[in-house]
């Protein structure tokens, strides 16, 4: 597609069940990020993909949180258990690439808008 | 370790100039960029610096010293739609880092 697509929009799930997030970054991204926004706050970094490189993993909050990279492409960032301090907007972004030379701009889908109930 | 200072808000009056400062500490430093993001929206890039010197994209412009670590995003002839978060964030050689955002407030 023409820009980073992000689903669901928004998901409403009840304390204790699990929730997947999907991302489809633009073709040819190999740089891939998720983050989480609360409301008027700044992005927290979650975790970041790179080529075929480990994903930095550095900001995930705990071992509730996951995401895959499937085929360099698409991912999902799973949170097991959900909690009411997980609703927030989850952002993705992809880019060609922190040495790509452009700046690596970043390229953010619309969001999900996480609500636990 | 590493940061990233910006002010949490700034008030101005539209049709004048605002300045937002952003300070880093960082190793792999590449260069710095700025996005925008406005309420409910996602945020957009808006600039990216990576030699010393100003960049300018018209209203908008940004700075870097390197050597100081030290940048700024500059904003003229305010609009009320400038009204929005504004996110620094260093491109390090192996990642991109934001900062917490600064809350423009535009006054008419």
């Amino acid at each position: 597609g023409a820009g980073v697509s992000q689903s669901p929009s928004n998901k409403v799930t009840e304390k204790g069940k699990d929730v997947e997030l999907r991302c489809d970054p633009i073709s040819g991204h190999t740089a891939l990020y998720w983050y989480r926004q609360s409301l008027g706050q700044g992005l927290e970094f979650l975790i970041y993909f790179q080529g075929n490189s480990a994903p930095d993993k550095s900001g995930l909050p705990s071992d509730r949180f996951s995401a895959e990279r499937t085929g360099g492409s698409v991912s999902t960032l799973t949170i097991q258990r959900t909690q009411q301090e997980d609703s927030a907007v989850y952002l993705c972004a992809s880019s060609l690439g922190a040495t790509s030379g452009s700046g690596d701009i970043q390229y953010f889908g619309a969001g999900t808008r996480l609500s636990v109930l | 370790g590493q940061s990233l200072e910006q002010p949490s808000e700034v008030t101005a009056v539209e049709g004048a100039i605002v300045q937002i400062n952003c300070t880093y500490q960082t190793s792999g430093f590449y260069g710095l960029s700025w996005y925008q993001q406005h309420d409910g929206g996602a945020p957009t890039f808006l600039s990216y610096n990576a030699l010393d010197g100003l960049e300018e994209t018209g209203r908008f412009s940004s700075f870097l010293s390197r050597s100081d670590s030290y940048g700024y995003l500059l904003l003229q002839e305010l609009q009320m739609k400038d009204s929005a978060s504004y996110f620094c964030a260093v491109n390090r050689d192996d990642k991109i880092i934001f900062g917490k955002g600064t809350r423009l407030h535009i006054l008419p």
